[in-house]
């Protein structure tokens, strides 16, 4: 099974900071990364889908990158409204599998 | 606007079979494919399965001795079974819509229901 090692687990940073979260593979899965925001008491939300495609409504602070084992998501100026938990997520063809990284929680300063 | 909204009880009981549905609106169910996920208090979030409209499954390895997906596309609708749930099954159960392509990622999701497994 491919492991996502995501981090940090946790972040705080100030508003207009720019902020980056990592996720690293266990093994080269091309651009099948995904990365969503949950907010407590909701459901996660799509934000970066292929590794860096934005979501449509998401706004363009966010970005994601990365090809391979690593991947990418930054916030280039940190809102208020950010705050929030991170996954992300890859999706392996054989046999088909579904993991999560363990998260990021973004805290303000 | 696609919305998926889950429904089943809140409490089973320890050994037995926790049963939820997923309903679809605002699109058709025969496309896509349609997974379950789940979230323990405070944890983070583990893929269960999914389902495709000609009911081909897949499902997480580390639950697929207890697992049954299924769809009922007349309904516009899909359910989860697992059974002999413990106290580790207690977890917000979430059903989303995956998608596309090459990727699966999930686009649209249930608002997520709590289930606490409890005598």
């Amino acid at each position: 099974d491919i492991q996502m090692t995501q981090s940090p687990s946790s972040l705080s940073a100030s508003v207009g900071d720019r902020v980056t979260i990592t996720c690293q593979a266990s093994q080269d899965i091309n651009n099948y990364v995904n990365w969503y925001q949950q907010k407590p008491g909701k459901a996660p939300k799509l934000l970066i889908y292929d590794a860096s495609n934005l979501e449509t409504g998401v706004p363009s602070r966010f970005s994601g990158s990365g090809y391979g084992t690593d991947f990418t998501l930054t916030i280039s100026s940190l809102q208020p409204e950010d705050i929030a938990t991170y996954y992300c997520q890859q999706y392996d063809h054989l046999p088909p599998s579904i993991t999560f990284g363990q998260g990021t929680r973004l805290e303000i300063k | 606007q696609v919305q998926l909204q889950e429904s089943g009880p809140g409490l089973v009981k320890p050994s037995e079979t926790l049963s939820l549905s997923c309903t679809v609106s605002g699109g058709s169910i025969s496309i896509y494919y349609w997974s379950w996920i789940r979230q323990s208090p405070g944890k983070g979030l583990e893929w269960i399965g999914f389902i495709d409209h000609n009911e081909n499954t897949n499902y997480n390895p580390s639950l697929k001795s207890r697992v049954i997906i299924s769809v009922d596309t007349s309904k516009n609708q899909f359910s989860l079974k697992l059974n002999s749930v413990t106290a580790a099954d207690t977890a917000v159960y979430f059903c989303a819509r995956g998608c596309c392509g090459a990727d699966y990622y999930f686009d649209y999701w249930g608002q997520g229901t709590l289930v606490t497994v409890s005598s």
